[in-house]
């Protein structure tokens, strides 16, 4: 496609319950990054892949967070038991390779926890 | 480890006038850095980069140095317009070149 793009656009969800969040990379784009903006922490870094494989995980908060990338394009983030502070704005962001790369994010998934 | 600090805002200005926000870092290295927008109820976009000491990155009238001596990135602009409201982000690439560490971001407000 054009762009990034993620869906839903927004998810409610009742605290306890597991959801998914989708991210569609641009074509070509062997690097797919999740980040989580929140009126408390800002923009973190959650995950990053290489392909299908996933190298830096290390700003996963919880082991409730995970993520897979299928056919090194579509990635999946599943956050299980779901707890309120899991509210924010998950982002996804593709580039063509590693460090220096532009890399471009999607609009976003708004989750919120009630 | 790696951080990105950047001015608090929000920062309000009318147009035409100066801009400067302010961005400074703590890393290993020499890392690459970005500006990144977001304009209202759109989602993040690079504005600029750059990628070694001295280098200046430039877009849509903005201006960045990277200045390893006071390991800052301020981005600057001589005359703001209305349109250039939006939340900006300073970031750097960490060192192994897996992920972006971004500042809190500022809130730029312009009037006519």
């Amino acid at each position: 496609g054009a762009g990034v793009s993620q869906s839903p656009s927004n998810k409610v969800t009742e605290k306890g319950k597991d959801v998914e969040l989708r991210c569609d990379p641009i074509s070509g784009h062997t690097a797919l990054y999740w980040y989580r903006q929140s009126l408390g922490q800002g923009l973190e870094f959650l995950i990053y892949f290489q392909g299908n494989s996933a190298p830096d995980k290390s700003g996963l908060p919880s082991d409730r967070f995970s993520a897979e990338r299928t056919g090194g394009s579509v990635s999946t983030l599943t956050i299980q038991r779901t707890q309120q502070e899991d509210s924010a704005v998950y982002l996804c962001a593709s580039s063509l390779g590693v460090s220096a790369d532009t890399q471009y994010f999607g609009p976003g998934t708004r989750l919120t926890v009630l | 480890g790696d951080s990105v600090t950047q001015m608090e805002g929000p920062v309000t200005l009318s147009e035409e006038a100066f801009l400067t926000i302010n961005c400074t870092y703590t890393a290993t290295g020499y890392p690459s850095l970005f500006w990144y927008v977001q304009y209202p109820g759109e989602g993040l976009q690079l504005l600029l980069k750059a990628t070694k000491a001295d280098d200046k990155g430039s877009n849509k009238g903005f201006e960045a140095t990277y200045r390893k001596e006071t390991t800052s990135f301020h981005l600057e602009k001589g005359s703001v317009q209305v349109s250039d409201s939006a939340v900006y982000f300073c970031a750097l690439m960490n060192q192994a070149g897996t992920a972006l560490i971004f500042g809190k971001g500022t809130t730029l407000s312009v009037s006519s």
